[in-house]
């Protein structure tokens, strides 16, 4: 197993575009969690998905952004019409019950 | 108040020094991970805690659950410990470890031969 893959790991676009994140998670694990990470700080919990059911979303979560894992396997993190503020670093885990990995993450520049 | 705060936020030392970086939290919790960020983004766990001490290595990680306080050490510590270490905690009410997690800020080690 080669562990929790995100794709693709740098985004630069324009403002008012949209782009789409794609995190692979370990096969065996049913939660799979999206973070963003701003500089300097912490990752902020965005939603998690527990198989394909997506149980969790944060008030950071605005309107534009959208997530979805239809298989329950690997999932995908949608932004509209990106804004600058935007710009962060987009990292993906998964878990079971007995243990979790992080992605190397998404690092998405807005100009 | 964040729920989880980490001091110091910025740790300078000197190649071989010993080091503590401080972490608390304000709720119950079912798990804290200590985790290391090098830059570029990449995410390593190097301790899951929910009770008394782990060792790996020249790191070692405790936790008191009464005081809601966790340290990582750093034995003889290396130029390439600087890293970028983060305590975050998991508050899944299911009792996963691995569950949805809460960070602090950070604390930005640097080792300077």
């Amino acid at each position: 197993d080669t562990g929790v893959s995100q794709d693709p790991r740098h985004k630069i676009t324009k403002r008012g575009q949209n782009v789409t994140f794609r995190c692979d998670p370990i096969s065996e694990h049913n939660r799979l969690y999206w973070y963003r990470q701003t500089l300097g700080q912490g990752p902020e919990f965005l939603t998690y998905f527990q198989n394909e059911a997506q149980l969790e979303k944060s008030r950071l979560l605005s309107d534009r952004f959208s997530a979805e894992r239809p298989k329950g396997s690997f999932s995908t993190l949608e932004i509209q019409r990106t804004e600058q503020g935007d710009s962060a670093m987009y990292l993906c885990a998964s878990s079971y019950l007995g243990g979790g990995s992080f992605g190397p993450g998404t690092r998405l520049t807005v100009l | 108040k964040n729920e989880v705060e980490q001091s110091p936020q910025n740790l300078t030392a000197q190649e071989g020094e010993f080091i503590t970086i401080n972490c608390s939290y304000s709720v119950g919790i079912s798990a804290l991970h200590w985790l290391q960020q090098h830059p570029g983004g990449g995410i390593v766990s190097l301790f899951m805690l929910s009770s008394g001490k782990k060792k790996h290595g020249r790191l070692i990680a405790t936790i008191n659950i009464q005081e809601k306080h966790s340290s990582l050490h750093i034995t003889a510590s290396h130029p390439r410990d600087s890293a970028v270490y983060i305590c975050a905690v998991a508050l899944d009410a299911g009792g996963t470890s691995y569950g949805k997690l809460t960070f602090g800020q950070g604390t930005i080690l640097t080792v300077h031969p």
